[in-house]
């Protein structure tokens, strides 16, 4: 059974930062591509940042450009998403999804709250 | 980028009914060249719960959905069909490009019972 897992989020001061991680189990994690994908309350869908298998591809939404950085470790089935300078704006829920036949499984997701 | 229209934003139907949801594209959305699917998805979302993937390459039912749930494409123009409401499909549904970065999603088409 595939399983996609969050953590990390939290409520955190505007210019602060965060670690998300996702831990994934049931398929093999290292040939596939993954993403982050983020909903603020009450609001739709917002792609935030996308990580080829091996690491070395990686692009983001223009609004986290320089903010926020994707990574992986395939040894531990771990996706994580560095967010820094964090703004109002970036309070939403953050899910970790699967890219493969579009984004084809998603994590429950973590809630990052910005506020002083 | 490719903006995603959805329309109606909100659609009131009673279980039983066709449901009919658009989505147009402010430009042509990529087709992968080995399989020639579009790169086009729709979700569904429930209250309080993760977004699911219905239908990717435009009109392909991801696994397990019921084929009651169909995806058609005309040009830039990408319809999800319900043919017949069952009391679990009222939920908020997605329309999504994955194939030009940055992807974009719609803003959404909320099925509400009537």
């Amino acid at each position: 059974e595939v399983q996609l897992e969050e953590s990390g989020g939290g409520l955190v001061q505007p210019g602060g930062s965060l670690r998300l991680s996702c831990v994934v189990s049931g398929f093999s994690f290292s040939n596939y591509w993954m993403t982050w994908v983020r909903q603020a309350p009450g609001k739709g869908l917002e792609w935030v940042a996308t990580i080829a298998p091996d690491g070395n591809d990686k692009s983001y939404v223009d609004s986290v450009k320089g903010r926020f950085t994707i990574s992986r470790d395939n040894a531990k089935n771990s996706l994580y998403l560095q967010i820094d300078s964090l703004r109002a704006d970036d309070t939403a829920v953050y899910y970790c999804a699967r890219k493969y036949s579009a984004f084809d499984f998603w994590g429950q997701g973590t809630l990052v709250t910005v506020s002083s | 980028e490719i903006v995603l229209t959805q329309s109606p934003g909100t659609l009131s139907l009673s279980p039983g009914e066709r449901a009919t949801l658009s989505c147009r594209a402010s430009q042509t959305v990529s087709r992968a060249s080995e399989s020639g699917l579009t790169y086009f998805a729709w979700y569904q979302q429930k209250s309080g719960q993760t977004p699911r993937l219905l239908i990717y390459g435009a009109s392909v039912r991801a696994p397990g959905i019921p084929d009651r749930f169909s995806g058609s494409e005309s040009g830039t123009d990408f319809t999800l069909t319900i043919s017949r409401l069952e009391p679990e499909d009222f939920a908020v549904y997605y329309c999504q490009q994955y194939g030009t970065s940055p992807c974009t999603f719609g803003g959404g088409t909320k099925v509400e019972i009537k």
